[in-house]
């Protein structure tokens, strides 16, 4: 089945640093990805879609400048959060979407916790 | 997408039947079911998925009732690894859609 990758799994910065996650589909093309936060004890949030070649769309009450998104090719989808603070710690997870796997589309990467102290 | 409904935790024993509802009361004529569930500190994984009809796969059954307002995950044989948050989700099925999860089901299965 479809595989997407997330790097890193986890990662700790200092507050004031900008840290990039990178989302691969591995045996699939992925027009579209998503990007998602999740809190502790608390359900995905989804942050943005990654539109390959165009600019992501932001859900509601997402900082566009704080988490930049990239999606330069049709495998590869990267999230940088940008002077990251504590508050910025979370769970991230993306998805990419397999435009030939019905239902099943929908596959997840393994999430990047990230830690900013 | 039409919102869901689901109980935010059961309990279940090993080896036994979990049954797992779903309200969607609102739910529109071309909008599928889906169910998903997160392992702890993982990604989601895909369980199955329907618009009418009964679908069953290695995983689960879905069951969805007539009038398509609710429907029942089955994890006919739980086990200790079945330990994990399902969601239920509702969506119409169409290229680049996003995945909105609500607040989902935490799971315990106990030996």
């Amino acid at each position: 089945g479809a595989v997407v990758s997330q790097h890193p799994s986890w990662v700790i910065c200092k507050s004031g640093t900008s840290v990039k996650i990178e989302c691969r589909s591995l045996d699939f093309q992925a027009t579209t990805m998503f990007w998602y936060r999740q809190f502790p004890k608390q359900s995905l949030m989804l942050m943005a879609t990654s539109n390959e070649g165009s600019k992501a769309t932001y859900e509601q009450g997402v900082e566009k400048d704080k988490f930049l998104i990239n999606h330069a090719s049709l495998t590869l989808s990267t999230l940088t959060v940008t002077s990251a603070h504590p508050e910025d710690s979370s769970f991230y997870i993306c998805s990419a979407r397999d435009p030939w796997g019905v239902g099943y589309g929908y596959t997840f990467g393994s999430g990047t916790r990230l830690t900013v102290v | 997408d039409a919102k869901t409904t689901q109980p935010p935790s059961m309990d279940c024993a090993e080896g036994r039947a979990a049954n797992l509802p779903c309200n969607h009361s609102t739910i529109s004529g071309n909008e599928y079911v889906y169910w998903y569930r997160q392992i702890h500190s993982q990604g989601p994984q895909y369980i199955i998925h329907g618009l009418k009809n009964n679908e069953t796969n290695e995983m689960a059954s879905l069951i969805i009732t007539e009038d398509r307002k609710s429907s029942t995950l089955i994890l006919p044989h739980a086990t200790l690894r079945d330990t994990a948050v399902y969601y239920c989700i509702v969506r119409v099925e169409a290229a680049g859609n996003k995945l909105t999860f609500g607040g989902g089901t935490r799971v315990l299965v106990k030996p």
